[in-house]
């Protein structure tokens, strides 16, 4: 069965440069999430999409901008990097809006920013 | 806002016995759902067991079966005849909306 794809899969990038991430969901999802891991942390809530629209945003920081496109395949673009944004980006996708639709995980993008 | 509360940072138990992980939560919802996630080495998000906040009986998945306290706000795993491949990351989530709130995390060590 086909599942979330995410690439790349290792990135990395200097401090102030910028870095792209992309997701492309199971077929015939059509909401998507994208969370943030550091080092020994839980992965924290960043931003989701539902039918191309933004559907909530967590703790995301203002150089960080996202979107879906109509594909239903997500980008996420981190500019001005820091060396705190190294961290494991996991993208989710679920067919639906409810809850208790699961999120499907992707294997993750780990960034490191020297 | 919502919160998890995983307060067993670390545990271990021997090959084939039984372990039971905590979870708490806080919510003012009354629809939503919780998630127990497995996450081994390869970091890898794997699913393990879900429950709907209307339900009362409690979730079951082979081995790994859950004791949801609705009142208490609790949440518990209990990881039967366990494995090596068990050895991973637990994280407790609560679903409302679009967006899962994860809890810290327990490490899980399954010993030979």
């Amino acid at each position: 069965a086909a599942g979330v794809i995410q690439s790349p899969r290792h990135l990395i990038k200097e401090k102030r440069e910028t870095a792209t991430l992309k997701c492309y969901p199971i077929p015939r999802h059509d909401t998507v999430y994208w969370y943030q891991q550091g080092p020994g942390q839980d992965p924290q809530f960043l931003i989701s999409f539902y039918e191309k629209m933004q559907s909530d945003k967590g703790s995301i920081p203002d150089r960080f901008s996202a979107q879906q496109f109509s594909d239903y395949h997500s980008e996420l673009n981190m500019s001005s990097l820091e060396l705190g944004d190294s961290a494991l980006y996991f993208c989710a996708s679920s067919p639906g809006t409810d809850a208790k639709n699961i999120q499907y995980f992707g294997a993750g993008t780990r960034l490191s920013v020297l | 806002a919502q919160t998890v509360t995983q307060s067993q940072p670390e545990m271990s138990v021997q090959e084939a016995e039984t372990v039971t992980l905590s979870c708490t939560y806080d919510t003012s919802e009354n629809n939503y759902y919780l998630f127990w996630y497995k996450q081994p080495p390869s970091r890898q998000m794997i699913l393990v067991i879900r429950q709907e906040a209307y339900k009362q009986q409690n979730a079951t998945e082979n081995r790994f079966s859950v004791n949801f306290q609705k009142a208490a706000k609790s949440f518990s795993l209990k990881i039967s005849d366990s494995q090596l491949g068990d050895t991973a990351m637990y994280f407790c989530a609560f679903a409302g909306g679009f967006k899962t709130i994860f809890g810290a995390g327990t490490r899980l060590f399954v010993k030979a």
